[in-house]
């Protein structure tokens, strides 16, 4: 069964700092999608980056990240130059191969200081 | 481009009674995928929809249920409702099914139950 675990459950951050938000995940699966959503307080989950197993290089989307570690099984979000509107509850997610469910970490709080 | 488009926004029930959530998908999307978060549980996946047709199924009692119409509008029904289906109901959409890139979540719909 997949499994994505985000070991961090809150973090914090000085405004214009970068972050790096931990996500290792296990599947048996050769074929894969790595997810990272944001999720502010109000309760949307907006689409961050995405990440697919046979991709050769990390995925980059402006100030996001991903550090893609096919090994280690890990998938860490970098956010570079950190902005206050970055407070937001954060979730790495995985896609199984032959369908759309996504498997959800247990997120990690990201607090970005003045 | 209008987004992922859920109503209504929030929701109070009683205990017995049944619900039904909306989610309009982004035009020329065609999956709908529905998921369940809760503070405990986190956020777990409960069907995914394609040319009206239920590809996937998470583990949920049969109370809960959806379809989806030819429009890729989708709809799911909860009955007999009880206290632990309070959470934030959330509905991704993707352009097909299968090995995507992108889903694209609502900003959800807050049902509680008294």
């Amino acid at each position: 069964a997949q499994k994505i675990t985000q070991t961090q459950p809150g973090m914090f951050v000085q405004e214009k700092e970068a972050v790096t938000l931990d996500c290792t995940y296990d599947t048996s699966d050769p074929s894969y999608g790595l997810f990272w959503y944001k999720q502010p307080s109000s309760g949307e989950m907006i689409f961050l980056i995405y990440q697919g197993s046979y991709d050769q290089q990390n995925a980059t989307e402006g100030r996001y990240s991903l550090n893609f570690q096919k090994a280690r099984k890990s998938a860490n979000l970098v956010i570079s130059a950190s902005q206050l509107g970055d407070s937001a509850m954060y979730f790495c997610a995985m896609r199984e191969a032959n369908g759309n469910k996504l498997v959800f970490g247990a997120g990690t709080i990201l607090r970005v200081k003045s | 481009k209008a987004g992922v488009t859920q109503t209504p926004r929030y929701l109070i029930k009683t205990r017995g009674q049944q619900v039904t959530l909306s989610c309009s998908p982004i035009s020329g999307h065609r999956s709908v995928s529905w998921y369940q978060q809760t503070p405990g549980q986190g956020l777990q996946f409960l069907f995914e929809y394609f040319s009206e047709t239920q590809r996937n199924k998470g583990n949920f009692p049969g109370r809960f249920s959806g379809r989806q119409f030819s429009n890729s509008r989708s709809e799911m029904n909860v009955s007999t409702l009880e206290l632990g289906d309070s959470a934030l109901y959330l509905c991704a959409s993707s352009t097909r099914t299968g090995e995507v890139t992108e889903a694209f979540f609502g900003q959800g719909t807050r049902l509680t139950v008294v």
